[in-house]
């Protein structure tokens, strides 16, 4: 089993649309969360860190689950610059950060 | 506050030569990892290092490559000899430590490396 699986898509949906990835871990110690949006040929860039008691900026939720090993990312009123791979990051007590290998928006007119 | 930089941001290497590839964390950072990114793949670690240490290597082939993050200057990820599979993507992290909250990392623009 991957340390972190997330499905890589491409999601397609039409602007406005609500979207919601998930991503499972395999490592119960974890202990940091993140989630990375990386446009094509460029950076990851730090969306969001997703604390235990979840946390919410402007159009994005994003959720830990710790029981079930999972975390969530919730898009509302998709934008086309929404667009991008998203990018799980799990780490443990070594605090090495492990990356899924993303899931794909395409956001259309 | 300058981000995390890289250069160069291209790099074009003859089978069997050696690559440089050079990253200066953020200021206040003492933490730098390393990844590679082949075309439609995922990021894959490969070193972990704080000034003067190599923390985790785990990631890194044994051979031919190498790091170093020294008291002074930038963190250096060497490949020597190069093969037409180095070619890829090399991202650099900087964070002030990583765990926990507000401690996320932050990427450099990355390195392309292309063998030839």
């Amino acid at each position: 089993r991957k340390e972190v699986e997330q499905d890589p898509g491409p999601f397609n949906v039409p602007e406005g649309a609500t979207v919601a990835f998930n991503c499972t871990y395999s490592n119960s110690a974890s202990q940091s969360f993140f989630w990375y949006r990386q446009d094509c040929r460029k950076e990851p860039k730090l969306l969001m860190s997703v604390y235990s008691s979840g946390n919410e900026d402007g159009r994005f939720t994003a959720q830990l689950n710790r029981a079930s090993q999972y975390i969530s990312l919730l898009i509302r009123d998709s934008k086309l610059s929404d667009s991008a791979t998203y990018l799980c990051v799990v780490s443990g007590g070594s605090y090495i950060p492990t990356f899924g290998r993303g899931t794909s928006l395409i956001v259309h007119p | 506050n300058a981000g995390v930089m890289q250069n160069p941001r291209h790099l074009v290497r003859r089978r069997g030569q050696e690559a440089r590839l050079r990253c200066s964390p953020m200021k206040g950072h003492s933490h730098v990892y390393w990844y590679r990114q082949l075309p439609e793949e995922g990021l894959k670690f490969m070193v972990y290092l704080q000034k003067e240490n190599i923390i985790d290597e785990s990631g890194m082939p044994k051979e031919r490559f190498s790091a170093e993050f020294p008291k002074e200057g930038p963190s250096i990820l060497r490949i020597q000899q190069v093969v037409r599979g180095d070619s890829a993507a090399y991202f650099c992290a900087s964070s002030p430590r990583w765990g926990g909250e507000g401690t996320e990392a932050f990427f450099g623009q990355g390195t392309r490396l292309t063998v030839v």
